[in-house]
């Protein structure tokens, strides 16, 4: 079955650590994006491609970063340098011709 | 900059009411889109909306495009068990690569 594939659901890290996010498409979708969600908010968004090594900041990217190397692949890390990085992390992806979004499940980062 | 406005924040309905959540954004939008988010879930589209004035129905749920293409809206019929969760708009943003999302309108299902 086609969709986006995120790992791991649950995280738990320590302050002051690094941590990557997969996010892994299997619908041939030119366009990503990783958001970001707390309790109770909308989305907001880190970072987005929309082609194979070329990635642009969202709204929120500052204590993040991103690799494009594979049309299929869009790694979120979260560096200790994210003040408060435990939040619901949303990787999303799109095609040509439509802006419908699809979603993966979601990791969850709690920070300890 | 370009907002999106999503109102109420929550509503609290008997099952079996009716529901409506309203979005508006501060610029005139080439289109609308609406997703649903489960509780513990990741969003889910629902439906785009394009046209000036369009409405466009899902069984229970009509949407509504702005005739200014500004505003939009999503109403529920009788609520049923099944339809909990935040519902979020979201418009594209000028690249069109970008969505501006609505803070979403969570309704509750009063036991």
């Amino acid at each position: 079955d086609g969709g986006i594939t995120q790992s791991p659901k649950y995280l738990f890290r320590k302050e002051g650590q690094n941590v990557t996010l997969s996010c892994e498409q299997n619908l041939n979708h030119d366009a990503m994006y990783w958001y970001r969600q707390d309790p109770g908010q909308g989305l907001r968004l880190i970072y987005y491609s929309q082609i194979v090594n070329d990635f642009q900041k969202g709204d929120i990217a500052e204590g993040y970063s991103v690799s494009r190397e594979k049309k299929e692949s869009f790694p979120l890390t979260v560096t200790s340098a994210q003040k408060n990085p435990t939040a619901f992390y949303l990787c999303a992806s799109t095609g040509q011709g439509h802006r419908k979004l699809f979603f993966g499940e979601g990791s969850r980062l709690t920070v300890l | 900059g370009q907002q999106v406005m999503q109102i109420p924040q929550y509503q609290h309905v008997q099952e079996g009411e009716d529901f409506t959540t309203y979005c508006n954004s501060s610029t005139t939008l080439s289109n609308i889109q609406w997703y649903k988010q489960r509780p513990g879930g990741h969003p889910v589209f629902l439906i785009q909306l394009v046209k000036s004035g369009e409405v466009k129905k899902q069984k229970r749920l009509t949407f509504q495009f702005g005739e200014a293409k500004k505003n939009s809206s999503l109403h529920i019929t009788a609520t049923q068990t099944t339809d909990v969760g935040t519902y979020f708009c979201a418009g594209p943003k000028d690249s069109n690569y970008q969505l501006i999302w609505g803070a979403g309108t969570k309704l509750i299902i009063k036991p």
